[in-house]
């Protein structure tokens, strides 16, 4: 099946500072996903990206699917960026999209 | 974005009795439903996927008379944890399936402590 990785694991930033998330996937996708939980347990969906670019406030992200990976940045970042920041991309097999996920970028931005 | 509840929270409960948690999708109709478990610091697992009205089908390696899971309507999904453990103690997520829709929507997880 397919293997998703993802670095660095865990990560710790002064807050204002830039950094790049990135997700490495093992087989060609259509489609894939970056989500955040926050330190409390919920989990957002941030971009749905299986190509290309796409920005969101100081968040942005990229995937280059023909060399399968995608990358999150990150600028400026504050406080409530803390947290853990998952990509994930479904399971080809069967009708379900099962999502397969990575296991996580830990991301802690101090003040 | 959709809304999706979980009831409870948090639960704390003793070794050896049944936990029943409660997902439902509040302004969307969910004929799948995905739940997930997740121990600290690691990934989402997949347990199991319930169509609304038949079984569940769950993962290799989960228990499905330990883990019971009812999709008995469109908006509300059930897992129950029968006969808990410590081990059993984790945080448990579910997630509607979004039908033609990209985005996913996750419910806000419940903690359960087995004590």
């Amino acid at each position: 099946g397919i293997q998703v990785e993802q670095s660095p694991p865990d990560l710790i930033l002064q807050e204002g500072a830039n950094s790049t998330l990135r997700c490495n996937f093992s087989d060609s996708v259509n489609n894939l996903q970056w989500f955040h939980q926050n330190p409390w347990g919920q989990l957002i969906n941030l971009f749905y990206i299986p190509s290309g670019t796409k920005q969101n406030g100081r968040l942005s992200a990229t995937t280059v699917a023909t060399e399968r990976y995608s990358l999150l940045y990150i600028s400026s970042s504050q406080t409530t960026d803390s947290g853990v920041y998952f990509c994930a991309v479904y399971d080809h097999a069967g009708n379900n999209r099962k999502l397969i996920w990575g296991l996580g970028t830990s991301l802690a931005v101090n003040p | 974005g959709a809304v999706v509840s979980q009831h409870p929270s948090r639960v704390i409960c003793k070794s050896g009795t049944s936990v029943k948690i409660e997902c439902r999708s509040l302004d969307f109709q969910a004929t799948t439903m995905f739940w997930y478990r997740q121990f600290p610091k690691q990934s989402l697992m997949l347990m199991a996927t319930s169509n609304e009205g038949s079984k569940a089908t769950y993962e290799q390696g989960v228990e499905k008379d330990k883990f019971l899971i009812n999709h008995a309507s469109l908006t509300l999904s059930t897992l129950t944890v029968t006969s808990a453990h410590p081990e059993d103690s984790s945080f448990y997520i579910c997630r509607p399936g979004t039908s033609g829709r990209y985005e996913q929507y996750f419910g806000p997880g419940t903690r359960l402590t087995v004590t």
